[in-house]
């Protein structure tokens, strides 16, 4: 079952523009990931964020972790038309396990 | 390069036509997943495989099976595809034994029924 809500669904901006979008889950967990997805396509690994951790970055990555208020942020700097696709959140632990559980994910539009 | 195999991209079958889909992984991960996608969805795990210990998730159609024969294979069958079976399949591996891990996936196989 999906944990998480992200928000906003759908998202456009104009390349060089900052992208911002959030996370809420439910449970406790051991570790949260961002993956993003191209059209008809493969989900890929962006970063994970443990739950002893507040903020991470990679690259023009930022993720920010907030486990008391069950809320996580992706931010993407500078953005660029490659970076158009759709963002998913998800929750590693609580009572799913290791197993993966999403979040509904965020399309992002940027326009060249 | 190591990586997730999924073939074929895309499936058509006839309604109640059984299908099989496969996945073929080149990095030795010990645990293989099959997701099932719809439009504009999150992805819903269907089932994965622990090495050769299969887990079925609570809510996974008895019309959805799986086989794993050897580390770098795992398929999925639907055995009498409906309308609503219409969607993207995807397979994800995971290796290493602890919850830190990133999940590797293929790049899908969008199936159509008729």
């Amino acid at each position: 079952s999906q944990q998480g809500e992200e928000d906003p669904q759908a998202l456009s901006i104009q390349e060089g523009e900052n992208a911002t979008m959030n996370c809420s889950y439910k449970t406790s967990i051991n570790n949260l990931q961002w993956y993003r997805q191209n059209s008809g396509r493969g989900l890929v690994h962006l970063i994970l964020i443990r739950s002893n951790e507040r903020e991470k970055h990679s690259g023009r990555l930022r993720v920010t972790l907030d486990t008391s208020k069950k809320s996580s942020s992706l931010l993407i700097t500078a953005s660029r038309a490659a970076d158009t696709a759709s963002y998913f959140c998800a929750t590693v632990g609580g009572a799913a396990g290791n197993k993966l559980t999403f979040g509904g994910g965020t399309r992002v539009l940027v326009k060249p | 390069d190591a990586m997730v195999i999924q073939n074929p991209r895309y499936q058509v079958t006839q309604f109640g036509k059984p299908v099989t889909l496969s996945c073929s992984q080149t990095l030795n991960h010990n645990v293989m997943y099959w997701y099932q996608q719809k439009s504009s969805q999150a992805p819903k795990l269907l089932f994965h495989y622990y090495d050769k210990d299969f887990n079925n998730e609570a809510d996974t159609p008895d019309n959805f099976q799986s086989r794993r024969p050897n580390t770098s294979f795992c398929f999925l069958d639907i055995r009498s595809p409906g309308l609503g079976d219409a969607a993207m399949y995807l397979c994800a591996t995971r290796g290493g034994s602890g919850s830190l891990n990133e999940q590797f996936f293929g790049p899908g196989t969008r199936l159509t029924v008729l």
